[in-house]
């Protein structure tokens, strides 16, 4: 079992939709959760992370964690076509870095 | 400037041949990493290193080689390419914490290689 799993989807919505997306996670050592955004042919960029669990918000983007299920959600509210991307879920316990292996979004104008 | 600039950005070679990614960051971060992406598999590490002295095996460092130049520079070289090598490459860097105690990578644009 992977220590982060994650719907590869593809996912496409129209422009404005709410968008949620989901990861898992196995080790209960984990504490701090991240999500980056990958642009084609880009590297991956942080696009926000939490500690523990509970809710962070950053504009449109809300990153959630519920460490009793063991569950990370990345919200994005009125999405708009520049969101198109592949969003990795991620997570580390110091010295290493589990990711999830992406979720890939377009958003329809 | 790249915080973390990767070169060549595209590379096609062929198998067998001697091939090394170059990896440099302006950051002033010691740790330093390697992962490939491949699509459907994510990313995986190849190697780390904490610092100049320090090097590390990931969980695919099989057919693979590093070397940490100084604290900027850290390198990674495919000692004889086979067509399965053929991938994206990622160098990233990090801070043991940042301010708020948050270790995260930073990483490069990428290499492209393919294995022919």
């Amino acid at each position: 079992q992977k220590e982060v799993e994650q719907d590869p989807g593809p996912l496409s919505v129209p422009e404005g939709a709410i968008v949620s997306l989901n990861c898992t996670y196995s080790n209960s050592a984990f504490q701090y959760f991240m999500w980056y955004r990958q642009y084609s042919r880009k590297g991956p960029e942080l696009l926000m992370y939490t500690y523990s669990s509970g809710n962070k918000e950053d504009g449109r983007f809300t990153a959630q964690v519920d460490k009793s299920s063991k569950y990370i959600s990345l919200f994005i509210r009125d999405s708009q076509p520049s969101d198109s991307a592949t969003y990795l879920c991620a997570s580390n316990t110091g010295n290493q870095f589990y990711f999830g292996t992406g979720t890939s979004l377009t958003v329809i104008p | 400037d790249a915080d973390v600039t990767q070169t060549p950005r595209n590379r096609i070679t062929k198998t067998g041949k001697r091939i090394m990614l170059e990896c440099s960051q302006t950051k002033g971060h010691d740790r330093m990493y390697w992962y490939r992406q491949d699509p459907g598999l994510g990313l995986r590490l190849i190697y780390y290193s904490f610092d100049v002295k320090d090097i590390n095996k990931g969980e695919i460092s099989d057919g693979y080689s590093v070397s940490r130049q100084a604290q900027a520079k850290f390198s990674l070289s495919l000692e004889s390419a086979i067509p399965n090598q053929t991938a994206l490459y990622f160098c990233a860097t990090s801070a043991p914490r940042d301010s708020s105690g948050a270790n995260v990578l930073t990483f490069g644009a990428g290499s492209r290689l393919t294995v022919l």
